[in-house]
């Protein structure tokens, strides 16, 4: 597509619950990052893939959080048992990827997807 | 490791009058690149510039312009004639190269807001 689709916009789930985000890259583009924006904060990496690679979870803030990139291309993150700390502008990019300086490319973001734990 | 820091959490202007939004980075790494995007109260991530590490020429874009130091690690952002539809979060980013690992390191941002 366009441009980085995220869904759904909006999740209101209740605490303990499991939620599954989702994120669909520009078509082409072999990276695909994960970010999270509490209310008033910056933005937190959570996770990396780039393409084949093993991802970099460096970011995930708990055993609770894992993301999975099927085909190279649609990405799901998962948040198990959520709690109430975990809402937040969950934010979705990719780009062209690769790793040489000649290759690079900007990312472009999703519209983000708003978890609400009540 | 890698950081951004934006030490203006929030600055209010005036409209037409000039604001600069400061970025101090700090990195090990010889090739980045620094980043300036705008979040609008609607909430995405508008990409603003980026600019690599070799390359310290200053830009301007309309009212808009950038200066990075390498020296002082810094990449600063202007705004010249502030607007109302300037009031946003603005955020300064950086990325490595060196290590390969592209993921955007972001600093907390600076709300501007423009009164009219």
């Amino acid at each position: 597509g366009a441009g980085v689709s995220q869904s759904p916009s909006n999740k209101v789930t209740e605490k303990g619950k499991d939620v599954e985000l989702r994120c669909d890259p520009i078509s082409g583009h072999t990276a695909l990052y994960w970010y999270r924006q509490s209310l008033g904060q910056g933005l937190e990496f959570l996770i990396y893939f780039q393409g084949n690679s093993a991802p970099d979870k460096s970011g995930l803030p708990s055993d609770r959080f894992s993301a999975e990139r099927t085909g190279g291309s649609v990405s799901t993150l998962t948040i198990q048992r959520t709690q109430q700390e975990d809402s937040a502008v969950y934010l979705c990019a990719s780009s062209l990827g690769g790793t040489g300086y000649i290759q690079y490319d900007g990312y472009t973001f999703g519209s983000g997807t708003r978890l609400t734990v009540v | 490791a890698q950081k951004v820091t934006q030490a203006q959490t929030e600055i209010s202007v005036v409209e037409k009058e000039d604001v600069t939004l400061d970025c101090v980075y700090e990195t090990r790494d010889t090739t980045y690149y620094l980043f300036w995007y705008k979040q609008p109260p609607s909430g995405e991530l508008v990409f603003l510039i980026r600019r690599n590490s070799f390359d310290e020429q200053n830009e301007i874009s309309g009212r808009y312009s950038w200066n990075f130091q390498k020296s002082t690690s810094s990449f600063n952002f202007t705004i010249t004639a502030s607007q109302v539809v300037d009031s946003a979060v603005y955020f300064c980013a950086l990325s490595e190269l060196d290590t390969g690992r592209r993921a955007l390191t972001f600093g907390s941002g600076t709300r501007l807001q423009v009164q009219p």
